[in-house]
């Protein structure tokens, strides 16, 4: 079956400490993405990618990596330096440079800061 | 830049009742514009989007109509289950781009 895989779906982190989040997909898009959602703020675009081995900021990239290495692989890092982790991370995929495509999302990781 | 407003809930409604829930938009141009449910612990699904002018979008019951003339996406459902509890996102593509601006989301809790 096509979709989205992200792992793991419940993540702890210690202060201080980086942490990568997995996306992968196996549908052939070109364009992935990294939204973050905090409750009562709905999603907000973390980083994104139209092609591989290049990355745009989003709305709240600081404290945040990525890479694109690979078509079907967008991993999120969660750096030291972003204040405020704690929150649900969903990662979505979709066509490029295409306003009315869909946009296919995986079920999502929460990350606690412990 | 570009938003989304959409009412906040929780609306609460009794099974079989008429469901609204409004969406209006601030953007350049003529964006795609699109609802997403998301059940609980899981990721969003595309319920249903519109990418022009009055057209109307429709999927599962559910319709909403893109109004140019006042910016809004409303969502609409003759006769809401048990089963529609959710969140409901309304959100927006600009043309040429397949970024997604989503509003706040809003709870739909529906009682049998």
């Amino acid at each position: 079956d096509g979709g989205i895989t992200q792992s793991p779906k419940y993540l702890f982190r210690k202060e201080g400490q980086n942490v990568t989040l997995s996306c992968e997909q196996n549908l052939n898009h070109d364009a992935m993405y990294w939204y973050r959602q905090d409750p009562g703020q709905g999603l907000r675009l973390i980083y994104y990618s139209q092609i591989v081995n290049d990355f745009q900021k989003g709305d709240i990239a600081e404290g945040y990596s990525v890479s694109r290495e690979k078509k079907e692989s967008f991993p999120l890092t969660v750096t030291s330096a972003q204040k405020n982790p704690t929150a649900f991370y969903l990662c979505a995929s979709s066509i490029r440079g295409r306003s009315n495509t869909e946009a296919f999302f995986g079920q999502g990781t929460r990350l606690t800061v412990v | 830049g570009d938003s989304v407003t959409q009412m906040e809930g929780p609306v609460t409604l009794s099974e079989e009742a008429f469901l609204t829930i409004n969406c209006t938009y601030t953007a350049t141009g003529y964006p795609s514009l699109f609802w997403y449910v998301q059940y609980p612990g899981e990721g969003l699904q595309l319920l249903l989007k519109a990418t022009k002018a009055d057209d109307k979008g429709s999927n599962k019951g559910f319709e909403a109509t893109y109004r140019k003339e006042t910016t809004s996406f409303h969502l609409e459902k003759g006769s809401v289950q048990v089963s529609d509890s959710a969140v409901y996102f309304c959100a927006l593509s600009p043309p040429g781009y397949s970024t997604l601006t989503f509003g706040k989301g809003t709870m739909l809790l529906v009682s049998p």
